[in-house]
């Protein structure tokens, strides 16, 4: 069964500090995976893009990290501020080209950012 | 701001009643995809059309359907509804037809209660 898995389910930390956030995925085939932050009441945005072969993207102070072979990716926040407080959901496109392709969808971090 | 619109933003509604959430998809975008998120919950993939087609289907209940019309907007229809159809529906486009690596953004929503 397709599934994405992401851990913590919460996380609170105070301004300034670092964090990373860790999913799990058993799909197959894969195609590519996605995180996306979403603050709450609002559509989700997309962080990063990862295909197989790529194993980080960084997007300003968002890095994203991919291990296909342990099937894990993280998302690493450098230097927080207070607008990091969202949910980070972490998304992997399963199925070969073409129609068969869906996205699985993981339940999200929820990000607190203290000042 | 995504380029993906949609309306109403909020809507409240009598249980057995029917509504109509439209979107409009980023310009240029053929393909347009339907979520529900309910409380504290994930996103649920609802329907898939590209350029008038049905692509997908996903968890859509029978009361609830969807088209894309020949200028690119879709309309998500809700029948019969019911306290649990209560949630935040979210329309997202995306330029190709086929899930790839192309990146799906998302509308800001319309919230919907039922009473």
């Amino acid at each position: 069964k397709n599934q994405v898995e992401q851990s913590p389910q919460s996380l609170i930390i105070l301004e300034g500090k670092n964090c990373t956030l860790q999913c799990n995925y058993t799909v197959s085939p894969f195609s590519n995976l996605r995180w996306y932050k979403q603050d709450t009441g609002r559509g989700p945005v997309s962080l990063t893009i990862m295909t197989f072969s790529e194993n980080t993207k960084s997007n300003g102070r968002y890095t994203a990290t991919l291990d296909a072979d342990t099937k894990q990716s993280s998302l690493h926040i450098t230097a927080s501020q207070l607008s990091d407080s969202a949910s980070y959901i972490c998304v992997v496109s399963a199925g070969n080209a073409g129609n068969n392709r869906k996205l699985i969808w993981g339940l999200g971090t929820s990000l607190a950012v203290n000042p | 701001d995504s380029g993906v619109t949609q309306t109403p933003k909020h809507l409240i509604t009598a249980t057995g009643q029917r509504v109509t959430l439209r979107c409009s998809p980023r310009s240029g975008d053929l393909s347009v995809y339907w979520y529900q998120q309910s409380l504290d919950q994930g996103l649920q993939f609802l329907i898939h059309y590209y350029n008038g087609e049905e692509r997908a289907k996903g968890n859509i209940l029978e009361r609830f359907s969807a088209q894309q019309f020949p200028d690119l907007h879709s309309e998500l229809n809700l029948s019969s509804l019911e306290l649990g159809d209560s949630a935040l529906y979210f329309c997202a486009s995306s330029a190709m037809g086929a899930i790839s690596g192309n990146t799906i953004y998302f509308g800001e929503g319309s919230w919907l209660t039922v009473v």
